[in-house]
């Protein structure tokens, strides 16, 4: 089993639909969960970084991270086409701070958003 | 501040064949490390470096070598190439400040070994 679960997708969406992408993981350890989002053919860029339990917001991306429940998600309101691009979840331990940002991804999520 | 490159973009190789590819970062960030990113995978860390003359594995190191000789520039090679290394690679810095977890990545690299 891996330790980050990703629903790879596809998912396709109308403008203007709020769109939810999902990770689950196994590692209690984690405590840092990013949200990457990658476009065809370029490196990823990081969208949202959270710490521990709770919800960011930042414009039309919203975070939110349920360490009790192993689960993390990301939310986009009032979707654009230039959303349309692949979603990925990443997540960093902490070991007294010698995890040096290693990071453990999702598989990615796969999104279009259609005019 | 063209952020981090990488070359080449693309490249074919012949199964035993040995390259090098190449990493450079203009930000200053003390770490830096090397993915690959396969169909259905997602991106996995291969090697990582926290400093100039410091190197370690990652989640998927063997097959691969690589040197941190200048803070900037992060070398990743294959010895004798397999078709199993047929991948996109991606190179990423982020900043010792930063704990490493804002991680800037560069455009890739595709690999082909035939």
């Amino acid at each position: 089993q891996k330790e980050v679960e990703q629903d790879p997708g596809p998912l396709s969406v109308p403008e203007g639909a709020i769109v939810s992408l999902n990770c689950t993981y196994s590692n209690s350890a984690f405590q840092y969960f990013m949200w990457y989002r990658q476009y065809s053919r370029k490196g990823p860029e990081l969208l949202m970084y959270t710490y521990s339990s709770g919800n960011k917001e930042d414009g039309r991306f919203t975070a939110q991270v349920d360490k009790s429940s192993k689960y993390i998600s990301l939310f986009i309101r009032d979707s654009q086409p230039s959303d349309s691009a692949t979603y990925l979840c990443a997540m960093s331990a902490n070991a007294g701070g010698t995890s040096y940002g290693k990071l453990t991804f999702g598989q990615g999520t796969i999104l279009t958003v259609h005019p | 501040n063209a952020g981090v490159t990488q070359t080449p973009k693309f490249r074919v190789l012949k199964t035993g064949q040995s390259m090098t590819l190449l990493c450079a970062q203009d930000m200053n960030h003390e770490y830096m490390y090397w993915y690959r990113q396969d169909p259905g995978m997602g991106l996995r860390l291969i090697h990582y470096s926290v400093g100039e003359g410091t190197t370690a594995k990652g989640e998927v190191p063997d097959g691969y070598n690589v040197s941190r000789l200048k803070k900037q520039n992060f070398l990743l090679g294959l010895e004798s190439a397999a078709p199993s290394q047929t991948s996109v690679y991606f190179c990423a810095s982020s900043s010792r400040l930063a704990g490493g977890r804002e991680q800037y990545f560069g455009p890739g690299t595709r690999l082909t070994v035939t």
